[in-house]
């Protein structure tokens, strides 16, 4: 069966440090994988999705970038942390165009300081 | 641009009162409308797949309907486990295989 990991689940960093979230994906190759962030009152707000090694695409200009160096393996990180990154970010993965939705990852709360 | 509105944004209810979660959507040809389940501080868990109008699905006390606007979440005798907040979500036919999401519906249950 298909199952994702995200980790850290908590994270406390000071204004400036840099950041590096890890997710992976088991059990199914060639995965569609997506970073959101949901803040309170606003929903989920997608940052990045990835449907390919190396393949990258950004939805929203910011203080963020992702990488996927391995097929199942998606990375978020910042070189320099802003007060505003603090929130709940949340890894995902589909496949396929089927319609079968996503299937998400438990979570990271990050809180700048 | 797809859009997804859930409302109300917050309801509390007492335990077997029955109620439902509205999900207006816009969005150019509907390959499927999903709707989440998401406990505080935890990761949306699925809960159903609508593809076409008038199409139900059920789970314990959850029934999830679809019209070509819109879609219903029934919570038909709710406990306070059903305490959660539930996501709304539409995937296009066309274009990227991205969800467009709603800002959700927070449920309270009162014993």
């Amino acid at each position: 069966s298909q199952t994702i990991h995200q980790w850290p689940a908590t994270l406390v960093q000071p204004v400036g440090s840099p950041l590096s979230l890890e997710c992976t994906v088991e059990g199914t190759s060639n995965p569609n994988l997506y970073w959101y962030r949901q803040a309170a009152g606003r929903g989920l707000q997608l940052l990045f999705y990835s449907v390919g090694i190396g393949q990258i695409s950004s939805e929203v200009p910011q203080n963020l970038s992702a990488s996927r160096p391995q097929d199942r393996q998606f990375i978020l990180s910042s070189k320099k942390l802003l007060l505003s990154d603090s929130g709940f970010y949340l890894c995902a993965w589909s496949v396929g165009r089927t319609g079968y939705g996503y299937t998400f990852g438990s979570g990271t709360r990050l809180t700048v300081v | 641009e797809d859009q997804v509105t859930q409302s109300p944004e917050a309801l509390r209810l007492q335990e077997g009162e029955s109620s439902s979660l509205n999900c207006s959507y816009t969005v150019s040809g509907l390959r499927g409308l999903f709707w989440y389940r998401q406990d505080p501080g935890k990761g949306p868990e699925f809960l159903f797949t609508l593809y076409s109008a008038g199409e139900e699905k059920e789970k314990e006390r959850l029934k999830a309907t679809l019209t070509k606007k819109e879609s219903f979440l029934h919570i038909t005798a709710p406990k306070p486990e059903d305490s959660a907040t539930y996501l709304c979500a539409v995937q296009a036919l066309y274009g990227n295989n991205r969800l467009a999401f709603g800002k959700g519906n927070q449920v309270v249950v009162i014993p």
